[in-house]
């Protein structure tokens, strides 16, 4: 089955510097990478996603970029704000099964 | 509109008890998804519902299972608790039919907490 992996596990920046978050995945036909952001207490809320055949995605301060033959895809988070600080997950999904989630990163916003 | 509502938020069972949890998903959505999150082993996907049929199942005992109503609204059961299903279970809604010929948005619930002690 799909196989991710993310990187680090957590992640400290200053405010107002950027972040950026890792995963790989081993599995070429997935086809479908969206990123999660969890806060205490609370469900997984998707902030942003690409699909294959996309090689990098923007929404305001988030960006996402996918490289297929490398098989990684990555999240920016730019001008990062305190409300930032939460466990952000990659998923992919491989075209049958649900999901698969990388073990997650903690962001840590320092004011 | 309304998110993903699950019921109950925190539950806390006796090992070799049987539970079901609850989840009515985003109005207009057909596919509902159940996951499980622990510390150790993080999201693991259970199973995946349209249109009243499981259409794809994660790797997890037979001790787990659901069942989806013609309104959308799906049930997860798990009998013969063990300590190990202590965790947080999710539930997610989408609009598209698995295995459509391009990808899907899932949208999470709060989640349940449950603890088996």
């Amino acid at each position: 089955g799909e196989n991710v992996e993310q990187h680090p596990s957590t992640l400290s920046v200053q405010e107002g510097d950027s972040a950026v978050i890792k995963c790989t995945y081993s599995d070429s036909a997935s086809n479908y990478f969206p990123w999660y952001k969890q806060e205490l207490g609370k469900g997984p809320q998707l902030i942003i996603d690409i699909r294959s055949n996309v090689g990098e995605k923007k929404d305001q301060r988030i960006a996402v970029t996918l490289n297929k033959t490398a098989k990684h895809f990555s999240l920016h988070i730019t001008e990062t704000q305190p409300e930032d600080s939460a466990v952000y997950f990659c998923a992919v999904h491989p075209g049958a099964d649900g999901l698969t989630f990388g073990k997650g990163t903690h962001l840590i916003i320092q004011p | 509109k309304a998110g993903v509502t699950q019921t109950p938020r925190y539950l806390i069972k006796t090992r070799g008890q049987q539970v079901t949890l609850s989840c009515s998903p985003i109005s207009g959505h057909r596919s509902v998804s159940w996951y499980q999150q622990t510390p150790g082993q993080g999201l693991q996907f259970l199973f995946e519902y349209f249109s009243e049929t499981q259409r794809n199942k994660g790797n997890f005992p037979g001790r787990f299972s659901g069942r989806q109503f013609s309104n959308s609204r799906s049930e997860m059961n798990v009998s013969t608790l063990e300590l190990g299903d202590s965790a947080l279970y999710l539930c997610a809604s989408s609009f598209r039919e698995p295995g459509a010929a391009f990808a899907y948005e899932q949208y999470f619930g709060p989640g349940t907490r449950l603890t088996v002690t």
